[in-house]
């Protein structure tokens, strides 16, 4: 059983395009992350959702917006797509904020 | 302004011996410290953390120690075996502080040689 998973897990589009990515949790957690992996490998918060309350990373972008529909799912969407928001997006969740985060198996979005 | 920092990019051990990854920190706020490890394809795990309360905490054969007056953890690995061989990052966060917010090193490359 995954715990946390993402889809797609290759997303190729041209600038300029919408897209979306899932992330569903099936561990009960509370608390669902977005993480950006650039290409210098570094791991960067983007998001975080606990009980309805958003905390944003000010450095991102406002077109990238996450959104809940249910505890379990914490999808990410991203408009106008630029070339700088190719990377690897990392889905995450925990019990309570800050413990130990488990993690889904990556987005890789590339931007043409 | 690398907040976490893992100086070694890369380490290459010998299986049966001991692996040393080192993490400094600079924000003296932080309380709680993670270690992960990444496969290619795959996202990061967790290993093992410590709070600032302690300074050792073990679990297996992995043991991560913290010197808070130096701002310095290291992960020790002990036998090092090669299933071992991944990407490991270090995190900090203040308990507490700003839901969940992880900073995560550059990661170090461990590669465990048969």
């Amino acid at each position: 059983d995954t715990a946390v998973s993402q889809t797609p897990k290759y997303l190729v589009t041209q600038m300029g395009n919408d897209k979306s990515i899932k992330c569903e949790q099936n561990l009960g957690h509370d608390t669902m992350y977005w993480y950006k992996q650039d290409s210098k490998k570094f791991l960067k918060i983007m998001f975080s959702y606990n009980n309805k309350e958003l905390i944003i990373n000010e450095t991102v972008p406002n077109r990238f917006s996450p959104k809940s529909p249910d505890k379990a799912h914490l999808n990410l969407h991203i408009n106008s797509l630029e070339l700088g928001d190719s990377a690897v997006y990392f889905c995450a969740s925990s019990q309570e904020p800050v413990l130990k985060q488990f993690f889904g198996p990556g987005t890789r979005l590339t931007v043409l | 302004d690398q907040q976490v920092k893992q100086n070694s990019p890369s380490l290459s051990v010998q299986e049966g011996r001991i692996s040393i990854l080192n993490c400094d920190y600079t924000n003296s706020m932080f309380d709680y410290f993670l270690w992960y490890k990444k496969y290619p394809a795959e996202g990061p795990t967790f290993l093992i953390s410590i709070s600032s309360i302690k300074d050792k905490n073990e679990d297996g054969r992995f043991t991560v120690f913290l010197n808070k007056s130096a701002k310095h953890l290291s992960l020790h690995i002990v036998p090092s075996q090669p299933g071992d061989s991944a990407v490991y990052f270090c995190a900090a966060a203040r308990y507490g502080g700003s839901q969940g917010n992880l900073i995560f090193g550059k990661g170090t490359k461990l590669s465990v040689k048969p």
